[in-house]
């Protein structure tokens, strides 16, 4: 079975325009989260979901950024206008049983 | 202070040397983590415990919870284990804090 998926895996764009990013999780896990890593340092949580339910996003930047899971199964989380400091690393995992599967993360530049 | 402190932050050791990784937690937990990340890659889970010792080829995982306490040894220590070790924490609520990793350098 395929494991948690993100798309796409590098992203580079320019500072003030938008970006989408994709999470499709396993099958059959209920919650889903959204972590931002920068270089040298631990995932940092920006929302969880559980089923279609944001039940944590209070570290989410909401003036820029938003997040969706229609359905309860995949994601997106969307940065609108993107800024230099939001270059980094942003994982997709899901979980079932306490146990976390991470996506291979898309690594985000702005310039 | 954060919730998961590891050490150490940086690692380099020669290959065959045997290493360990500390982890210290401070909140209450169901279960922790060790977490593997190479360079431009994504998370890979190498181990979920709650109790006791967990083994899995060269690695090996142990955990005090009276002590609030985990370490990771790699034996025979390989230059394809070098990359970033995470040590992360959940709880019943299935919220994770993540330690900020040890950055491991196996040298031929």
């Amino acid at each position: 079975e395929a494991g948690v998926v993100q798309s796409p895996r590098y992203k580079i764009i320019e500072k003030k325009q938008p970006v989408a990013f994709w999470c499709n999780p396993i099958s059959g896990h209920n919650t889903l989260y959204w972590y931002r890593q920068n270089l040298g340092q631990g995932p940092e949580l920006l929302i969880r979901y559980e089923n279609e339910e944001a039940v944590d996003d209070s570290q989410l930047p909401k003036d820029r950024f938003s997040a969706e899971r229609l359905k309860g199964v995949d994601s997106t989380l969307k940065i609108q206008p993107a800024e230099l400091g939001d270059s980094a690393v942003y994982l997709c995992a899901s979980s079932l049983d306490s146990e976390a599967f991470f996506g291979q993360g898309t690594r985000l530049t702005v310039v | 202070k954060n919730e998961v402190e590891q050490s150490p932050q940086n690692l380099t050791a020669q290959e065959g040397e045997f290493i360990t990784i500390n982890c210290s937690y401070s909140v209450g937990i169901s279960a922790l983590h060790w977490l593997q990340q190479h360079p431009g890659g994504g998370i890979v889970s190498l181990f979920m415990l709650s109790s006791g010792k967990k083994k899995h080829g060269r690695l090996i995982a142990t955990i005090n919870i009276q002590e609030k306490h985990s370490s990771l040894h790699i034996t025979a220590s390989h230059p394809r284990d070098s990359a970033v070790y995470i040590c992360a924490v959940s709880n019943t609520g299935n919220q994770f804090y993540f330690g900020t990793g040890t950055s491991l350098t196996v040298i031929p």
